[in-house]
């Protein structure tokens, strides 16, 4: 089993959608938990960290649920400029280590 | 975020010859620094932590002997891939590390090995 699952995608959803990824993790120990936004053939970019009350920029919104292990993103009212490949990714503040996930492909239509 | 640079941005070499990327953090004295491997389509995977002043830590199934790295000085990691063939041809990601697991990525190496 995979340490961080996601769903690859790709989702396809028109300008101003909702649209909602999720991603699970194996390790119960984790400590810090990430939303990354990687663009084609470019370094993944911190999009935002995920806390346990659940956190909002802007149009996107980190939920993490601990008891399940699952984390969320949420992105209202996407732009074109959504498009990209969305990447959960788990740390251990013990090791500085962080896992990744393989990301889910967002793309969004006019 | 802090800034991190990675030279060079591509590389394509022949088979067996070695090549050499920087990874610097521009504006902050990074400790620890690390690098990744990607394939297409692939996720990030960790391929050593590099500890400045300290031998590299690798992962599970990494080569030292054919992935040296060196960190030093606290702004500077490298990281040689000796005797490169096609199958190391892939993206090389560094990272610098900051607090509470937050790290700052370079923008990348592309390697082709002909």
């Amino acid at each position: 089993r995979k340490e961080v699952e996601q769903d690859p995608g790709p989702f396809n959803v028109p300008e101003g959608a909702t649209v909602a990824f999720n991603c699970t993790y194996s390790n119960s120990a984790s400590q810090s938990f990430f939303w990354y936004r990687q663009d084609c053939r470019k370094e993944p970019k911190l999009l935002m960290s995920v806390y346990s009350s659940g956190n909002e920029d802007g149009r996107f919104t980190a939920q993490l649920n601990r008891a399940s292990q699952y984390i969320s993103l949420l992105i209202r009212d996407s732009k074109l400029s959504d498009s990209a490949t969305y990447l959960c990714v788990v740390g251990d503040i013990y090791t500085d280590k962080l896992i990744f996930g393989t990301g889910t492909r967002l793309q969004v239509f006019p | 975020g802090a800034v991190v640079s990675q030279h060079p941005s591509w590389v394509i070499c022949k088979s067996g010859t070695s090549v050499k990327i920087e990874c610097r953090s521009l504006d902050f004295q990074a400790t620890t620094m690390f690098w990744y491997r990607q394939f297409p389509k692939q996720s990030l995977m960790l391929m050593a932590t590099s500890n400045e002043g300290s031998k590299a830590t690798y992962e599970q199934g990494v080569e030292k002997d054919k992935f040296l790295i060196n960190h030093a000085s606290l702004t500077l990691s490298t990281l040689t891939v000796t005797s490169a063939h096609p199958e190391d041809s892939s993206f090389y990601i560094c990272s610098a590390g900051g607090d509470y697991n937050e790290q700052f990525f370079g923008p990348g190496t592309r390697l082709t090995v002909l």
